[in-house]
């Protein structure tokens, strides 16, 4: 059974670097690996998508290893406005071809 | 420019009715899916719409159902509804190129079923 995985909580505080992990075992071949942020009564926001080492944008940077099975999103000097949910999401292979959610990272940012 | 919107933003029904959930698309995006996202959780894919065809579903019995018409709007219907049918339904809008084109998601519709 295909799953994606994520750490359930993780605090902060401002300023600091924060990395959130996804494992993916069952990604489909040629799928990228997309991330997004959701806030309380709105739909996830797009963050950053990349399909293998390292990809970085004015936001965030998103690193994935040779093997694809994991991805991990790091956010540089978090803000109070970041704290959110963050969202893997990843097609896979299980017996037929699925978009999937992770379950979600509640990341909380403290002054 | 518009992104994606959703129609109505709010609505209860009772068991065993029916309901339809609408979307418009973000401008230039020909694809759009639909997620369930239950409370805490993250969403569910409910299925993929792209040149007026379902083209990916997952694992939702067929009282899910949707429709694609020419201008790239959707609509969700659910039939026979559950109190577990109880959810934020969120659309999704891209192009048509798998999961390889970042999807745009609108803020949802919020049903409630009693």
């Amino acid at each position: 059974l295909a799953k994606t995985t994520q750490p359930i909580s993780m605090d902060s505080y401002e300023g600091q670097e924060v990395n959130i992990t996804c494992s993916h075992n069952n990604i489909a071949t040629n799928d990228y690996i997309t991330w997004y942020q959701q806030f309380p009564s709105q739909g996830p926001r797009f963050i950053i998508q990349g399909y293998k080492t390292k990809v970085t944008n004015e936001v965030a940077s998103l690193f994935i290893p040779a093997d694809r099975k994991s991805s991990t999103l790091s956010l540089p000097r978090v803000s109070l406005s970041d704290t959110a949910v963050y969202y893997c999401l990843v097609g896979v292979m299980d017996s037929s071809y699925k978009l999937i959610f992770g379950s979600g990272t509640r990341l909380l940012v403290r002054p | 420019d518009a992104g994606v919107t959703q129609s109505p933003t709010h609505l209860i029904k009772t068991r065993g009715q029916q309901v339809t959930l609408r979307c418009s698309p973000k401008s230039g995006h020909d694809t759009v899916s639909w997620y369930q996202q239950a409370l805490g959780q993250g969403p569910q894919f409910i299925f993929q719409y792209y040149e007026e065809e379902e083209r990916q579903r997952g694992n939702f019995p067929d009282r899910f159902s949707g429709h694609q018409f020419p201008n790239y709007s959707s609509e969700l219907n659910v039939n026979a509804l559950l109190l577990g049918d109880s959810a934020l339904y969120l659309c999704a809008s891209s192009h048509y190129q798998g999961n390889n084109q970042p999807q745009h998601f609108g803020d949802g519709t919020r049903l409630s079923i009693l």
